[in-house]
């Protein structure tokens, strides 16, 4: 069964710094999100991104947060300067166009800020 | 976007059929019903969704009644492996921009 796959599973990073995770979403899908979810809350969504671009972003998805799809496999999540609050699970979905209702989810990216 | 209320929390025996009834009294004719499933330190799977009366896939049922306010995941026979949040969202149903928005969803736990 296909899957969406997560790099790195657990990053430990400082206060400061620059942070990509990446994600590689399911071969046919033409939709990408990233969503996170800090320990014990719920599940957030931070923005979502079709055709080459941003469709929509919450507000946490502010201008320390970018997102890429650099090669037409991968889709990157890059938090510029790292904050503690910014610790958390990040987990990328992507959805197909047909069934749009169903997103689907990879294993995460636990961030860790120190 | 309709907001839901599902119980925080359910306990059932292994084996039980087990129902989780959520609220969506603000349901807009173009929202569908959908149930995600989290185990902890995973992401969100995919359970069922549906628009009206009843669906049933492999894993659950989903049952909406006419008025569509409230809809019920029903997990038939449960085993402590579908010990996870269960979450209900309602979201209109278009193509992409499926930004889906979790509540706090129902903590079930399976017991012995």
């Amino acid at each position: 069964e296909p899957e969406v796959t997560q790099t790195p599973s657990h990053q430990v990073t400082q206060m400061g710094q620059e942070v990509i995770l990446r994600c590689v979403p399911i071969s046919n899908h033409l939709y990408f999100y990233w969503y996170r979810q800090i320990l014990g809350q719920k599940v957030e969504f931070l923005v979502s991104f079709y055709n080459n671009e941003i469709s929509e972003k919450s507000e946490i998805f502010d201008d320390q947060f970018s997102v890429e799809r650099p090669d037409g496999s991968n889709f990157t999540l890059k938090i510029r300067s790292t904050k503690l609050e910014d610790s958390a699970m990040y987990f990328c979905a992507s959805s197909g166009l047909v069934n749009s209702g169903e997103l689907f989810f990879g294993e995460g990216s636990r961030l860790t800020v120190l | 976007l309709a907001k839901t209320t599902q119980p925080i929390s359910m306990d059932s025996y292994e084996g039980q059929e087990v129902n989780i009834t959520c609220s969506h009294n603000n349901i807009a004719t173009n929202d569908y019903i959908t149930w995600y499933q989290q185990f902890p330190s995973q992401g969100p799977r995919f359970i069922i969704q549906g628009y009206k009366t009843k669906v049933t896939n492999e894993v659950a049922s989903l049952f909406i009644p006419a008025d569509r306010k409230s809809s019920t995941l029903s997990l038939p026979r449960v085993s402590l492996s579908d010990t996870a949040v269960y979450y209900c969202l309602v979201d209109p149903y278009q193509t992409g921009a499926n930004n889906l928005f979790f509540g706090t969803g129902t903590r079930l736990t399976v017991i012995p």
